[in-house]
Parts: structure tokens; C-alpha cells; sequence
């Protein structure tokens, strides 16, 4: 079975620009999340999205948002990008048939970078 | 605010020998402590939950622990191949997950 895949692998953008990063959870799952890895940091929670409905938000300004679709993939979308966006952007899928306490299944990640 | 803190933030091992690495955490309502590993370009990868103070798991050369107040994940005998980033992280009552900064882990043949 295939795990959860994101796209692109890499990004370059400049600073300003918009960008908008996609998430395809394991078949099955219904629950997504994203988080954003800076070098030498752990991962920080950024959004988690079951049956479509944003469950939780973390830290994070307005310029990121996202959606979640009824396939249940979903996108991350971060405006007016800033030099300080540039990390690992990783989604996670879990089945989300209980709230909450669920192992999650990551991707390898969006690389992006901010110029 | 929940907070995790890993320690040491790099560990380098002989192959063969033991040790263990630390995570402290505050929480408020533990709904679960996570380890994960994470190797250089992927996302993380899960090993164990721990649901409340007492509790022990192993997989293989890993045995994880749980107190009130700290988790431990001990590697016995590690090899070469356990090299990785170790990641640490708790569930609170807000249903958020907090990762540690993790422990970069070298074991050298």
C-alpha cells in the first residue's frame, strides 16, 4: 500500500510569493495534519483536518491555511512568504477513528525555501 | 503551555553499547507520549505510545519507559543502522501534538 505522498519534494520561492503545498494520506485515513520541521528543530503543529473539518490550529499566523477535500487529500497554503517559512513542511495521516491518542504516518516532506 | 525537552541533544555510541535518551515533558493532561524516528530526509517514523506512568514497550534493541514526569528510550546493543534523529513528543487535553527537539543518534561500527 502506498504511504502518505506530498508534492512537490522541493520548492524555491522569494519572498512575497504564495505557495501552496498538496498532501495524499494513506487510503483509508481520514485525518490529516501538517507540520513544519525547521533544521535542527522538532516538528511544530501547524493544522489537523478530519472529515473536512479543521480540528486544531496551532501557533501559527493567518498566512497559512488549508483545506482538506472529500478524497480526504488536502493542501497547505502559506501567503506573503517570509524568509523564516523555509523548513520541512510534513504532513501526517491517521485514521482518525478516535479523537485523538492515533500514531501518525508522515511523508518525506516538502523541502521549501524562501529566497 | 506543553513542553517536551530531549537530552542529550547528540549521542554517539560504539556499536554494542548501551545507553539511554531523556525526554522531560509538562502537559497538561497526558493523553499520550510518542517516539519517533526520523532518518535524514524522510518524516518521521513510529515506534511507541506510552499511555501512563509505569508502562514499558520494546521493539527489537529499543525499550521505551514512562514516568510522571519524564520517558525514556533505552538501546541495547545498538548497531550501526539505529542511527537516526529519535523524536519525543506528547498529546495533552487540547488533542495537540508536541515534539521535542530530538537526540541525533551516531552508533559507529
Amino acid at each position: 500500500d502506498a504511504g502518505v505522498t506530498q508534492s512537490p519534494t522541493h520548492l524555491i520561492k522569494t519572498r512575497g510569493q504564495q505557495v501552496t503545498l498538496r498532501c495524499s494520506p494513506i487510503s483509508g485515513h481520514k485525518s490529516v495534519s501538517w507540520y513544519q520541521q525547521v533544521l535542527g528543530q522538532g516538528p511544530q503543529f501547524i493544522f489537523q483536518y478530519y472529515e473536512k473539518e479543521e480540528r486544531g490550529r496551532g501557533n501559527f499566523p493567518d498566512r497559512f491555511s488549508a483545506r482538506q477535500f472529500p478524497n480526504y487529500s488536502s493542501e497547505l497554503n502559506v501567503n506573503a512568504l517570509l524568509l523564516g517559512d523555509s523548513a520541512l513542511y510534513l504532513c501526517a495521516s491517521s485514521p482518525g477513528t478516535v479523537l485523538g491518542d492515533e500514531k501518525l504516518f508522515f511523508g518525506s516532506g516538502t523541502q521549501l525555501s524562501v529566497l | 503551555e506543553d513542553q517536551v525537552t530531549q537530552s542529550p541533544e547528540a549521542l554517539r555510541l560504539q556499536e554494542g553499547e548501551s545507553s539511554s535518551l531523556n525526554c522531560s515533558y509538562t502537559v497538561s493532561g497526558l493523553r499520550g507520549l510518542f517516539w519517533y524516528r526520523q532518518d535524514p530526509g524522510k518524516g518521521p517514523e513510529f515506534l511507541f505510545t506510552l499511555y501512563s506512568a509505569g508502562e514499558e514497550k520494546e521493539k527489537e534493541r529499543l525499550k521505551a519507559t514512562l514516568t510522571k514526569k519524564e520517558s525514556f528510550l533505552h538501546i541495547t546493543a545498538p548497531k550501526p543502522e539505529d542511527s537516526a534523529t529519535y523524536l519525543c513528543a506528547v498529546e495533552g487535553s487540547n488533542y495537540k501534538l508536541t515534539f521535542g527537539k530530538g537526540t541525533l543518534l551516531t552508533v559507529n561500527p
